[in-house]
C-alpha cells in the first residue's frame, strides 16, 4: 500500500536553531500534503496544507514565517521550524493524499516526528 | 464550525471484553468519517472509513457505525486484546475541502 516516509522520527535541538522535517511519498504521487501538530493529550491540529508547486495554505494562528513548508515535487514536502523555541516542542505528523485517489481513504500518514527544543 | 468529540477520554478494560468507543460531531454535513489508531509516539493507522451514505463498516474485530442525523459514530471492538491498547481517533472529512477535523481521542488500555 501507499507509504509516507517521515524523517527524522525524533530530534532534539537547541533553542534558536532550525529543524527540517521531511515527508516523502514512496509509491504514489501526493498532490496535497497536510502538516499536523499534536501536543500531549490533545487532538491533532492542522497547521497547513501544501499543494505541489504552489504556496502552502496556513491555518489561522500558525506563523508562516516560522513554519516554512516546501512542496517542491509530487513526492516530497518539508516542514522547517525556524528559530525553534521550547513551546514548539510537539509531535509533528504529515499526511499525503494520493493523486490517484477517487474519494477513497486517500490519506496516508507519516510516522511522525517528536521535536524537543531545549 | 465542525467540532468532534470523543468519549470517554480514557478506558481500561480486561482482555476479552467487547467495548464501544464514541465519537460525536456537530455538523452532519460530512463527506466521510474515519477511525484511526495511534500507538504512543507513532503515526496514525487508518482503521475504517465510512462514507456519508454508509451506515457501517467492518474489518475483522472492528465495526464502525455512522448515524449522520444524530452526529454520532461508534467503534465497536470485539474480544479485545492487549495489542488493541492504543489511542483511537475519529476524524471527519467535510465536503468542501480535504481537511480532516479530529477528535481528541480515546486512550484504550486492555489489561491482560
Amino acid at each position: 500500500g501507499a507509504v509516507v516516509s517521515q524523517h527524522p522520527s525524533r530530534v532534539i535541538c537547541k533553542s534558536g536553531t532550525s529543524v527540517k522535517i521531511e515527508c516523502r511519498s514512496l509509491d504514489f504521487q501526493a498532490t496535497t500534503m497536510f502538516w499536523y501538530r499534536q501536543f500531549p493529550k490533545q487532538s491533532l491540529m492542522l497547521m497547513a496544507t501544501s499543494n505541489e508547486g504552489s504556496k502552502a495554505t496556513y491555518e489561522q494562528g500558525v506563523e508562516k514565517d516560522k513554519f516554512l513548508i516546501n512542496h517542491a515535487s509530487l513526492t516530497l514536502s518539508t516542514l522547517t521550524v525556524t528559530s525553534a523555541h521550547p513551546e514548539d516542542s510537539s509531535f509533528y505528523i504529515c499526511s499525503a493524499r494520493d493523486r490517484g485517489d477517487r474519494g477513497g481513504i486517500g490519506y496516508t500518514f507519516g510516522s511522525g516526528t517528536r521535536l524537543t527544543v531545549v | 464550525k465542525q467540532e468532534v468529540t470523543q468519549i470517554p477520554a480514557a478506558l481500561s478494560v480486561p482482555e476479552g471484553e467487547n467495548l464501544v468507543l464514541n465519537c460525536s460531531f456537530t455538523d452532519s454535513a460530512i463527506y466521510n468519517l474515519q477511525w484511526f489508531r495511534q500507538d504512543p509516539g507513532k503515526g496514525l493507522t487508518s482503521l475504517l472509513l465510512i462514507q456519508s451514505s454508509q451506515r457501517e463498516q467492518t474489518s475483522g474485530r472492528l465495526n464502525a457505525s455512522l448515524d449522520k442525523s444524530s452526529g454520532r459514530s461508534t467503534l465497536y471492538i470485539a474480544a479485545s486484546q492487549p495489542g488493541d491498547s492504543a489511542t483511537y481517533l475519529c476524524a471527519v472529512h467535510m465536503d468542501s475541502n480535504y481537511q480532516l477535523i479530529w477528535g481528541a481521542g480515546t486512550k484504550l488500555i486492555i489489561k491482560p
